[in-house]
């Protein structure tokens, strides 16, 4: 089993739609957690860091559920722009290894 | 702002050969670390840096060297390449070694596609 699992997708959306991503972990031990955004061929960019409370960012929301082990992503009016793979990141405390999922694939269509 | 610069952007190899994959940061950042990125994997973290003379193996550290002997560049080395090495590497650094800190963004190089024949 991955450390960390998200649904490959893809995900295909109307332009406008709301749209979630949940990443599972396993390891107990995780310390803090990120969601990257990377477009095809490119290098991975940090979209936001998840927060105990939840936290947003304009129209992204995020929420983590330490009980359960899983994170999540609301993207809300999705843009065309939005269209991408979105990675959820995990940090292991006790060590200095960053693990990443395999990716959740956005289509926005218009 | 060069950031995290990685050379060379394509390369192709035969088995066998060996090559060295180069990265380089300017911001002074603590981490440093290389990942391997396979259709359906992710990103898979090879080997990593806490500073300067210090490295770490992490999950797919088979088949490459790495070192630190200054704290911006940290070079990946394949000593005999072989085909299932063939996949897109990043490099990535971060201001300190605190993976824990829920700030602590990653920086990404724009990545090497490497394909072993």
């Amino acid at each position: 089993r991955k450390e960390v699992e998200q649904d490959p997708g893809p995900f295909n959306v109307p332009e406008g739609a709301t749209v979630a991503f949940n990443c599972t972990y396993s390891n107990s031990a995780s310390q803090s957690f990120f969601w990257y955004r990377q477009d095809c061929r490119k290098e991975p960019k940090l979209l936001m860091s998840v927060y105990s409370s939840g936290n947003e960012d304009g129209r992204f929301t995020a929420q983590l559920n330490r009980a359960s082990q899983y994170i999540s992503l609301l993207i809300r009016d999705s843009k065309l722009s939005d269209s991408a793979t979105y990675l959820c990141v995990v940090n292991r405390s006790g060590g200095f290894k960053t693990i990443f999922g395999a990716g959740t694939r956005l289509f926005v269509k218009a | 702002n060069a950031g995290v610069t990685q050379t060379p952007k394509f390369q192709v190899l035969k088995t066998g050969q060996s090559m060295t994959l180069q990265c380089a940061q300017d911001m002074n950042h603590e981490y440093m670390s290389w990942y391997r990125q396979d259709p359906g994997m992710g990103l898979r973290l090879i080997h990593y840096s806490v500073g300067a003379g210090i490295t770490d193996q992490g999950e797919v550290p088979n088949g490459y060297n790495v070192s630190r002997s200054t704290t911006e560049d940290f070079p990946l080395r394949l000593l005999s390449a072989a085909p299932s090495q063939t996949s897109v590497y990043f490099c990535a650094s971060s201001l300190t070694r605190n993976r824990g800190a829920t700030n602590e963004k990653l920086f990404f190089g724009s990545g090497t596609q490497l394909s072993v024949l």
